[in-house]
């Protein structure tokens, strides 16, 4: 079975602008999480979507948005870019979201916000 | 909020020697279980391993296994006969009740040298 995977692995944008990031989850998996890893914050929990609906949603701007399409494949777009936004976002995908699945990483997007 | 704490920010061992890294968490809800990932410098979550809250007997994969003290409200990871591949980041993970969202401890970066 497929990993969890991510596009674009790389990005370099300028304050200002936005950005859209792509993530398709293991095959079954309805459950996508997003999550934003920085040094100095860690990895945050961003939200979480399941059947195309966005269930949960953690303590961000709401420059930070994302959907989720019928086939589970899930994006996030952040938009007027801040330097502050650079960072490592990494997707997971489960079953069904639930607190007892267990959470597979995609290879995550390095955004670099110049 | 729920606080999961890493005490070691580095850990070094000799290959082939056991290590054991620590985590602890502070909520007072017992009914959630805990996970372990490994990230390489690459980037990607690795899962290594889960504790079920109810799990009677300590979780063991491979060379993996968990110490889990819930009344001490901690559940460390133990890796034996350590290989240089080893060398990562290590966090450990708790679900709170909300679908898809883990919390993460700050990460406990492991050297093993040769």
């Amino acid at each position: 079975k497929a990993g969890v995977t991510q596009t674009p692995r790389y990005l370099i944008k300028t304050r200002g602008q936005q950005v859209t990031l792509s993530c398709s989850p293991i095959s079954g998996h309805r459950s996508v999480s997003w999550y934003q890893q920085t040094p100095g914050q860690g990895l945050q929990f961003l939200f979480e979507y399941f059947s195309e609906t966005q269930r949960n949603k953690g303590n961000f701007p709401g420059r930070f948005s994302g959907r989720q399409f019928s086939n589970s494949r899930s994006e996030m777009n952040v938009s007027t870019l801040e330097l502050g936004d650079s960072a490592l976002y990494l997707c997971a995908s489960s079953f069904s979201g639930g607190s007892q699945e267990t959470q597979y990483f995609g290879p995550g997007t390095r955004l670099l916000v110049l | 909020a729920q606080k999961i704490t890493q005490t070691q920010p580095g850990m070094f061992v000799q290959e082939k020697e056991a290590v054991t890294l620590d985590c602890t968490y502070d909520t007072s809800d017992q009914s959630y279980g805990l996970f372990w990932y490994k990230q390489p410098s690459s980037g990607e979550m690795i899962f290594l391993i889960y504790q079920g809250s109810y799990d009677e007997q300590n979780a063991t994969e491979g060379r993996y296994s968990l110490n889990f003290q819930k009344a001490r409200k901690s559940a460390n990871l133990v890796i034996s006969a350590s290989q240089l591949g080893d060398s990562a980041m290590y966090f450990c993970a708790r679900p709170l009740s909300s679908y898809g969202k883990l919390t993460f401890g700050q990460g406990t970066i492991l050297t093993v040298h040769p």
